[in-house]
């Protein structure tokens, strides 16, 4: 069973513009969470999103959206990118239908890096 | 907004040497989840708890979930360099598993 894959491994960008990360579910899994890890240490809530909506969001401003399309796969865009944008994003995947006890399965993440 | 303090944050400690990372909230969780991070790639679940009071053990890694459902304990016995890594907690809050909060996290270095 393949993983969650996420591309591009790393990317670097310079202030002001637009970044596009994306990311690839587990098979069967609908939901997509989308997590910000700045120092190497906790994870920050960005998104998540369930059979193709927006279920949660976290305290991030604006410029960080994303979409999940009809294969459940999904994309974080940050627009008019922030040097504290410089970040490890994280994508995981959960079978929603486990409810709470789902576990959270976690891509290796896109390494942004805004100069 | 549920908070998950993780203490200490960074441990250094030598080989064959026991330690407990504490994660603590002022709020209630249905479920309490540990995860382990090695550079490079991304956090794997290592246990779930979910009963207060719970117990559970993964070789010589020990959880405990706290009776109260607001922290939890993760013991290690005779850490080995492989244990290194940052540990997180994450909890679940009642009603949901939608929006999971992570705990500040540990790193761990087991000096050979």
């Amino acid at each position: 069973e393949a993983g969650v894959t996420q591309s591009p491994t790393h990317l670097i960008k310079t202030r002001g513009q637009q970044a596009t990360l994306r990311c690839s579910p587990i098979s069967g899994h609908t939901s997509v969470y989308w997590y910000q890890q700045a120092l190497g240490l906790g994870l920050q809530f960005l998104l998540w999103y369930d059979e193709g909506e927006e279920r949660n969001r976290g305290n991030f401003p604006p410029r960080f959206s994303g979409r999940q399309f009809p294969n459940y796969s999904s994309e974080l865009n940050v627009n008019a990118l922030e040097l504290e944008d410089s970040a490890l994003y994280l994508c995981a995947s959960s079978w929603a239908g486990q409810g709470y006890n789902s576990p959270l399965h976690f891509g290796n993440g896109t390494r942004l890096t805004v100069t | 907004t549920q908070l998950l303090e993780q203490s200490p944050q960074f441990l250094s400690i030598q080989e064959g040497e026991n330690l407990t990372v504490y994660c603590n909230s002022s709020s209630v969780f249905s479920s309490l989840q540990w995860y382990r991070q090695e550079p490079g790639e991304g956090p794997v679940l290592l246990v779930t708890v979910v009963t207060g009071g719970e117990v559970k053990k993964l070789k010589r890694l020990t959880f405990q979930f706290g009776d109260a459902r607001k922290d939890s304990s993760l013991h290690i016995t005779a850490a080995q360099p492989g244990d290194t890594g940052l540990y997180l907690c994450a909890g679940a809050p009642p009603g949901g598993y939608q929006k999971v909060t992570f705990g500040t996290g540990t790193k761990l270095q087991v000096i050979p």
